[in-house]
């Protein structure tokens, strides 16, 4: 079954505490993204990649780090560096070297308490 | 960098109406989409459309490039077209995408 996954699709942590959200494809796309939305926004771009070992710094990269050790997988950490981290995020992907259409997982909404 | 709006920022239907969503932008672009999200947060892929009109079923889309503006038309809405209508546009050499504010669309039955 192709497709982006994003997990958990919940997720509730303590003030200070790091936290990591996994996004996943198997598309065999190059590039992925992760994009921050809050209540009645748009996307922000955090941080992409367009190959793997590779990442580059978005919109709002600040308090975040994210890793891409492998095609499938770019995890993105948020930190207690973040002073708002209560948001959506979502993961997306798109094929470089095709029409570079993207394609977006089904987000994880983050709490922070 | 290049500059997206969208219009109207907020609509409200009676089921079975027409709509006209607008995204206008600031200067030539390699690429165009329109993404519907559903209430559930997923985002999900309507049309890529850098030039020219495409149509899948009751929705169809024009980009006029040359005038940096492009339409999303819905027919005959129904209550599951509810949901966030974002334009996203790439220029230049850049492979990222800016987005529009989106449009924030309500049917009622």
């Amino acid at each position: 079954d192709g497709g982006i996954t994003q997990s958990p699709k919940y997720l509730f942590r303590k003030e200070g505490q790091n936290v990591t959200l996994s996004c996943e494809q198997n598309l065999n796309h190059d590039a992925m993204y992760w994009y921050r939305q809050d209540p009645g926004q748009g996307l922000r771009l955090i941080y992409y990649s367009q190959i793997v070992n590779d990442f580059q710094k978005g919109d709002i990269a600040e308090g975040y780090s994210v890793s891409r050790e492998k095609k499938e997988s770019f995890p993105l950490t948020v930190t207690s560096a973040q002073k708002n981290p209560t948001a959506f995020y979502l993961c997306a992907t798109s094929d470089s070297s095709s029409y570079n259409e993207q394609f977006f997982g089904p987000g994880t909404r983050l709490t922070v308490l | 960098g290049i500059q997206v709006e969208q219009s109207p920022p907020d609509l409200i239907l009676q089921e079975g109406a027409n709509s006209t969503l607008r995204c206008n932008f600031s200067d030539s672009v390699n690429n165009l989409q329109w993404f519907h999200q559903n209430p559930w947060g997923q985002l999900i892929n309507l049309f890529y459309i850098p030039s020219g009109t495409k149509q899948n079923g009751r929705l169809s889309a024009t980009t006029v490039a040359t005038e940096r503006y492009s339409l999303l038309y819905i027919s005959s809405s129904q209550t599951t077209d509810s949901g966030v209508y974002f334009c996203a546009v790439e220029s230049g050499g850049s492979y990222i995408p800016t987005f529009g504010r989106g449009t924030s669309l309500i049917v009622h039955p």
